[in-house]
């Protein structure tokens, strides 16, 4: 089962950012935070990652609070080709490669 | 940007047929996966698979799965005899490190339609 828990749905303007918050209570001291998004019926791409620190590239910001047991991934400014399914997995890296579980992730509808 | 390529986009097959499911990881990737979902469901692991070794696998992945890196370039999944409840999204994934956060890259899936 996923190790997160993330609202089912979401709004957002278009335009505007988009907060979508991840609750990992019982995350360990070696997993990492992903986020991933599903645009319809695509592969699963790939956004950000994090252990400790906030992180931020091209497509998103990852704000871990300091107890690590929830996060935020932030989309800056929101277009409608950001509407999508995001998830938020934590996994930790073994000899296996990064297995990833995915829950029910939150659903981001973007709006003109 | 480099990208997974999968085909066929779609197959569709009898029950009890065997299918051969294809993807080209990233080139210089070690890691490969399979993952499938079924529509309106989860996105499930199936199997991992470094050093053209099986890594792990979950309980989906049973007997009638197998996994083969048949080249250099190629990863094959394959279903030997299809059934019904097979009908699903296959999403292939590659990575690039086998140790340290390493994102895994996806196809963009091949839709088996078993009738």
């Amino acid at each position: 089962d996923a190790k997160t828990t993330q609202p089912p749905s979401m709004d957002c303007a278009e335009g505007r950012a988009a907060n979508l918050p991840c609750n990992h209570s019982t995350i360990s001291g070696n997993e990492y935070v992903y986020w991933y998004r599903q645009i319809h019926s695509q592969g699963p791409q790939y956004i950000i990652h994090g252990l400790k620190n906030n992180e931020t590239n091209e497509m998103a910001s990852l704000i871990i609070t300091e107890d690590r047991k929830s996060s935020t991934l932030i989309l800056p400014h929101a277009t409608l080709r950001d509407t999508a399914v995001y998830y938020c997995i934590v996994t930790v890296n073994n000899n296996a490669g990064n297995m990833l579980t995915f829950g029910g992730g939150t659903r981001l509808m973007v709006k003109p | 940007e480099p990208e997974v390529t999968q085909t066929p986009s779609h197959q569709v097959t009898q029950m009890g047929q065997e299918v051969i499911l294809r993807c080209v990881p990233i080139s210089n990737h070690l890691y490969f996966y399979w993952y499938r979902q079924i529509l309106g469901q989860k996105v499930e692991f199936l199997v991992s698979f470094y050093n053209n070794e099986i890594s792990e696998k979950s309980e989906i992945f049973d007997d009638q799965f197998s996994v083969e890196r048949p080249d250099g370039s190629n990863f094959t999944l394959k279903i030997r005899s299809t059934k019904l409840e097979d009908s699903a999204m296959y999403f292939c994934a590659s990575s690039e490190f086998w140790t340290g956060p390493s994102p895994l890259h996806f196809g963009n899936g091949t839709r088996l339609t078993v009738t």
